[in-house]
């Protein structure tokens, strides 16, 4: 089945530095998610990315789609301490699918 | 508010003492769904549910029921549980469920089986 992977598992950065999660596919995906999850809390949707090589920003973060359709990211530029938290990404495999596969996530701490 | 309401927070049963948690929405979802979140493993999809009546099992469906007999509600069942399935439990909702829908996560569930 579909499987998408996501690294680092886990990232520590000093407050004011950049932050990169990366996510893969084994399949093309129609579209992809990403979610944050602060701790104690549950995942809440951040943004969608469809179309290919598509990049969205939303101030600090930017989040790309590869031109593939089988990988994307999220960076933080100059992270702050609000940025705590799990994120996720997670990808439909095709249009009409039900099966939203989420990657393991990657857990941000910022030491200030 | 639009919101997706999880009961109970916390929870600790005994081995083999049934429990039902249960899951509810208010913004006229037809997909529900069940995530269990273990450390290192993300999020793993247990059961879905596309409308009233209809279910399917998603990756981790064993050891879980479901049911769906109103739009609103979702309830997990555990007939028998058992220690592996201490977890941290999410229900989910979107609106049908289909490509391109974002989820919305209840507050969570987190059981503990002794």
């Amino acid at each position: 089945g579909q499987q998408v992977m996501q690294i680092p598992q886990y990232q520590h950065v000093q407050e004011g530095e950049d932050f990169t999660t990366y996510c893969n596919s084994s399949t093309t995906l129609s579209n992809i998610q990403w979610y944050k999850q602060r701790p104690g809390g549950h995942p809440v949707f951040l943004i969608q990315l469809v179309k290919s090589g598509e990049v969205k920003k939303q101030k600090r973060l930017t989040f790309q789609f590869g031109e593939a359709k089988k990988n994307s990211s999220l960076h933080i530029t100059a992270t702050q301490t609000t940025d705590v938290g799990t994120y996720f990404c997670a990808g439909y495999s095709g249009a009409g699918s039900y099966q939203l596969t989420f990657g393991k996530g990657t857990k941000l701490s910022v030491i200030p | 508010e639009a919101q997706v309401t999880q009961n109970p927070r916390y929870l600790i049963t005994v081995t083999g003492k049934k429990l039902t948690v249960t899951c509810s929405q208010n913004m006229n979802h037809e997909y529900m769904s069940w995530y269990r979140q273990d450390p290192g493993l993300g999020l793993r999809q247990i059961y879905y549910s596309m409308n009233v009546e209809v279910t399917d099992k998603g990756d981790v469906p064993e050891g879980y029921k479901v049911s769906r007999k109103e739009k609103r509600n979702f309830p997990l069942i555990l007939e028998s549980p058992s220690p592996n399935q201490t977890s941290l439990y999410f229900c989910a909702s979107s609106l049908s469920g289909t490509w391109g829908e974002k989820l919305f996560f209840g507050s969570g569930t987190q059981l503990s089986v002794l």
